[in-house]
């Protein structure tokens, strides 16, 4: 069975500080990937996809970048943190056979002070 | 363009009580939707999903949603709630493309 993977589960970092989050996937292969943020009592924010290793998509310009330096890999990273980067971080992933429901990391909670 | 709507963004309700979450969308044609529930603090997690066919779909932890298309929605219910159905609860919608639309989330929340 597919399993998914996201580290570390909380993180608290000063302002400018650098962030890398980290996203695997196990079970499946080529599964498109994607990065979403939720603020605190906001919806869900898509922030980045990947349908393929070093192919990735931007939803929203920030401070934010991601990579896929493998197939199964999906990582979130920041040179320079801000306040504003506060939520909690998601991970999730889905393929072209299962009619493009996606399925949940168990997520990252960042604060930046 | 398409859209998702999801109108309360509370519900409380009584456990035992029967539940219905709405949700709206806009489409040219006819979508996938999705419903997940979110745990506080975890991911999310899909309840259930409409592709074709049957307008009624059942879903885990029984809940079921029905597709009507003349009114564009596809409503969450549930005939009693239990107090572990307390989340956060997402509809969206995919058009064919795997960038799908969420909704804002509505809230239940379950009185003893």
């Amino acid at each position: 069975s597919q399993t998914i993977h996201q580290w570390p589960a909380t993180l608290v970092q000063p302002v400018g500080s650098p962030l890398s989050l980290e996203c695997t996937v196990e079970g499946t292969s080529n599964p498109n990937l994607y990065w979403y943020r939720q603020a605190a009592g906001r919806g869900l924010q898509l922030l980045f996809y990947s349908v393929g290793i070093g192919q990735i998509s931007s939803e929203v310009p920030q401070n934010l970048s991601a990579s896929r330096p493998q197939d199964r890999q999906f990582i979130l990273s920041s040179k320079k943190l801000l306040l504003s980067d506060s939520g909690f971080y998601l991970c999730a992933w889905t393929t072209d056979t299962n009619s493009y429901e996606q399925y949940f990391g168990p997520g990252t909670r960042l604060t930046v002070t | 363009a398409q859209s998702v709507t999801q109108p309360d963004i509370h519900i409380t309700v009584s456990e035992g009580a029967s539940l219905e979450l709405r949700c709206n969308y806009s489409y040219g044609a006819t979508p996938y939707l999705f419903w997940y529930v979110q745990s506080p603090g975890q991911g999310l997690q899909l309840l259930l999903k409409y592709f074709s066919g049957d307008t009624l779909v059942q879903g885990i932890k029984g809940f079921e949603a029905e597709f009507k298309r003349s009114q564009s929605s596809f409503n969450l219910r549930k005939p009693s709630v239990h107090w572990s159905d307390a989340a956060e609860y997402f509809c969206a919608l995919s058009g064919g493309s795997y960038i799908p639309t969420f909704g804002r989330g509505t809230s239940l929340i379950v009185h003893p």
